[in-house]
């Protein structure tokens, strides 16, 4: 199947610094990234919905301008927090669709902690 | 709108008890998807069916089964002869789709925490 890879797996970071994930299809195009974020013992809250090229949709709630998404190219999507703060420490995960109707392909995630 | 019910927050059996994961799901959209998908404690999400909206079998694989009731709008889970390497975390979750012109971003449920002891 389609894989999705997540980097870092891991991160630790100080309170106020920024910090950027990477989301890549490796093994296909992927029209639409989706960012997911998960707090222990929640479920997945999608944050937003990038399509290559263009501007990313941010699900109500989500601050644009501290969750900075990226999606340049078909195979890679970022998703920058910027001036973390220790309240943002979660499970990051991202997914990836090559068509409309095509499967979403999730990465393996991204756990943040903010000290 | 759309909405994805587990009800069950956590479920404790013992090996070999089959187990049965529910779902219920509300949408407006006349077409849509229904998926299951399992979260280790690794935390990657691994995905285990998704099923249309007009396709109301039932699907069997293997130790899984899913039981799809479109007038009750369920979509249940059955883990027969469970194993120990069953236990994880279970989301069932809902799309619309793009054809439909709805939204096709997936929703999910709280989950079910599933503990199989030996």
């Amino acid at each position: 199947g389609a894989v999705v890879s997540q980097h870092p797996s891991r991160v630790i970071c100080k309170s106020g610094t920024s910090v950027k994930i990477e989301c890549r299809s490796l093994d296909f195009q992927a029209t639409t990234m989706f960012w997911y974020r998960q707090f222990p013992k929640q479920s997945l809250m999608l944050m937003a919905t990038s399509n290559e090229g263009s501007k990313a949709t941010y699900e109500q709630g989500v601050e644009k301008d501290k969750f900075l998404i990226n999606h340049a190219s078909l195979t890679l999507s970022t998703l920058t927090v910027t001036s973390a703060h220790p309240e943002d420490s979660s499970f990051y995960i991202c997914s990836a669709r090559d068509w409309p109707e095509g499967e979403q392909y999730f990465g393996p995630g991204t756990r943040l902690t903010v000290t | 709108a759309q909405k994805v019910t587990q009800a069950q927050t956590e479920i404790s059996v013992v090996e070999k008890e089959d187990v049965t994961l529910d779902c219920v799901y509300e949408t407006r959209d006349t077409t849509y998807y229904l998926f299951w998908y399992k979260q280790p404690p690794s935390g990657e999400l691994v995905f285990l069916i998704r099923r249309n909206s007009f396709d109301e079998q039932n699907e069997i694989s293997g130790r899984y089964s899913w039981n799809f009731q479109k007038s009750t709008s369920s979509f249940n889970f059955t883990i027969t002869a469970s194993q120990v390497v069953d236990s994880a975390v279970y989301f069932c979750a809902l799309s619309g789709t793009y054809v439909s012109g709805a939204t096709n971003k997936l929703i999910f449920g709280t989950g079910t925490l599933l503990a199989v002891q030996p």
